[in-house]
């Protein structure tokens, strides 16, 4: 079967930098995925993972470790705007498989 | 490009009435992908096609659910007869072609469903 683990909400203050975890359990992993959704709209792509290690990409870095079935998002200078649901998502063969999501609330 | 349109925004219906979605994929993109997104379940994969073939319905709840895609345009799911469980926000999304296994989904405004 599969498995996607991740903490159902988080809050943090502007300016802040936070991390959320996400693991997984599944057979043919070809890559993981996050992907932003804020309340009442579509989920837009974040970021991409294949290989072990850090992915930057301006305020936001992904990181991935195959062996440990874990990957993080991680969010520096948090804005207002960065509240919304973050959501893992493991692609297996062709097709993606989202988690749950997180829920993140920046806070003044 | 206008991007992966989904119709209606929102439909309300009765119990046991069918309902109908629809989707229009970015044009160029090979693969097409239909989720739904509710609060308990988070966002459930149903169904996906390539090249307008079903690939995976593995999804698909039950038989009351159907989908087509009859060309590269377009594709539609069929929910007869609908329950109120079926209450969902339901997404659509496309993938362009090619190798690279780092291809994003690219989803729609999805059709909020509320059965009654």
């Amino acid at each position: 079967g599969q498995n996607i683990d991740q903490p159902t909400e988080m809050t943090a203050t502007e300016g802040a930098i936070v991390q959320i975890n996400c693991t997984y359990q599944t057979s043919g992993f070809n890559g993981l995925f996050w992907y932003q959704q804020h309340a009442g709209e579509a989920p837009t792509f974040l970021s991409y993972n294949v290989l072990d290690g850090l992915e930057e990409k301006g305020r936001f870095s992904s990181f991935l470790s195959r062996s440990k079935g874990y990957s993080y998002l991680l969010l520096k200078e948090l804005q207002m705007k960065d509240s919304a649901s973050y959501l893992c998502a493991v692609r297996i063969y062709n097709k993606l498989i989202f988690g749950a999501g997180t829920r993140l609330a920046v806070h003044p | 490009d206008a991007g992966v349109i989904q119709s209606p925004r929102h439909e309300v219906t009765e119990m046991g009435q069918e309902v109908t979605l629809r989707c229009k994929p970015i044009s160029g993109h090979n693969s097409l992908f239909w989720y739904r997104q509710t609060m308990m379940r988070g966002l459930e994969l149903l169904i996906y096609f390539n090249n307008n073939v079903p690939i995976d319905d593995s999804g698909m709840p039950e038989d009351r659910f159907s989908a087509k895609m009859p060309n590269a345009s377009f594709s539609t799911l069929k929910i007869q007869p609908s329950e109120p469980r079926d209450s969902a926000v339901y997404f659509c999304a496309s993938r362009e072609p090619g190798a690279a296994l780092g291809e994003k989904l690219f989803f729609g405004s999805g059709t909020q469903l509320s059965v009654l």
